[in-house]
């Protein structure tokens, strides 16, 4: 079982929908999570935090998590053809605290 | 945010050389250093971590006689691809942390290419 786990994708919407994107961990002992927009050919920008449990939100982002199903989500509203990137999961603390893993990231294609 | 800056962005160079990455924190102690390698249309894979003044812990499966990292101030990683070869041609991004907790910052990202 990979440790962070993102449907892959690819995931395509239409301008102005919602995009919803799903992770699930397996260290019941993680402690941060981050959700990492990532363009091809460039590095990961941060998009994304979230320590507790329940929803953040920042703009157009919410991030949503829930460590009873070690689950975290991110939803993007008002999709624009902007948001087409790589969105990879990231997960830290518990038995790799500090360090950084990763979903192998999900594509998402906004089409006008 | 803070700023990480990686240097080379791109590098070509022949079988065998030696081949060395930059990492710097411009405006942040960063007592922790990361070291990435992300191949095409794959995940970013954790090489190595690096604490400011101590030897690199890298993750299994990472030679460290290959790939040298050197963490010698609170600014700055370096990353050495020794006798590199063509399997090693990835995308080299390092990440910058002040703390255990905070987010982690990207820099650019080297692309690296042996011929």
């Amino acid at each position: 079982q990979k440790e962070v786990e993102q449907n892959s994708g690819p995931l395509s919407v239409p301008e102005g929908a919602i995009a919803s994107l799903n992770c699930t961990y397996s260290d019941r002992g993680s402690q941060s999570f981050f959700w990492y927009r990532q363009y091809s050919g460039k590095s990961p920008e941060l998009i994304m935090s979230i320590y507790s449990n329940g929803d953040k939100e920042d703009g157009r982002f919410t991030a949503q998590l829930n460590k009873a199903s070690q689950y975290v989500s991110l939803l993007i509203r008002d999709s624009q053809p902007s948001d087409s990137a790589t969105y990879l999961c990231a997960v830290a603390g518990g038995t790799s605290y500090g360090k950084l893993t990763f979903g192998q990231g999900t594509i998402l294609t906004v089409h006008p | 945010g803070a700023v990480v800056s990686q240097h080379p962005s791109r590098v070509i160079c022949k079988s065998g050389t030696s081949v060395k990455i930059e990492c710097r924190s411009l405006d942040f102690q960063a007592t922790t250093m990361f070291w990435y390698r992300q191949f095409p249309k794959q995940s970013l894979m954790l090489m190595a971590t690096s604490n400011e003044g101590s030897k690199a812990t890298y993750e299994q499966g990472v030679e460290k006689d290959k790939f040298l990292i050197n963490h010698a101030s609170l600014t700055l990683s370096t990353l050495t691809v020794t006798s590199a070869h063509p399997e090693d041609s990835s995308f080299y991004i390092c990440s910058a942390r002040s703390d255990p907790n905070t987010e982690a910052f990207f820099g650019q990202g080297t692309r690296l290419t042996v011929v």
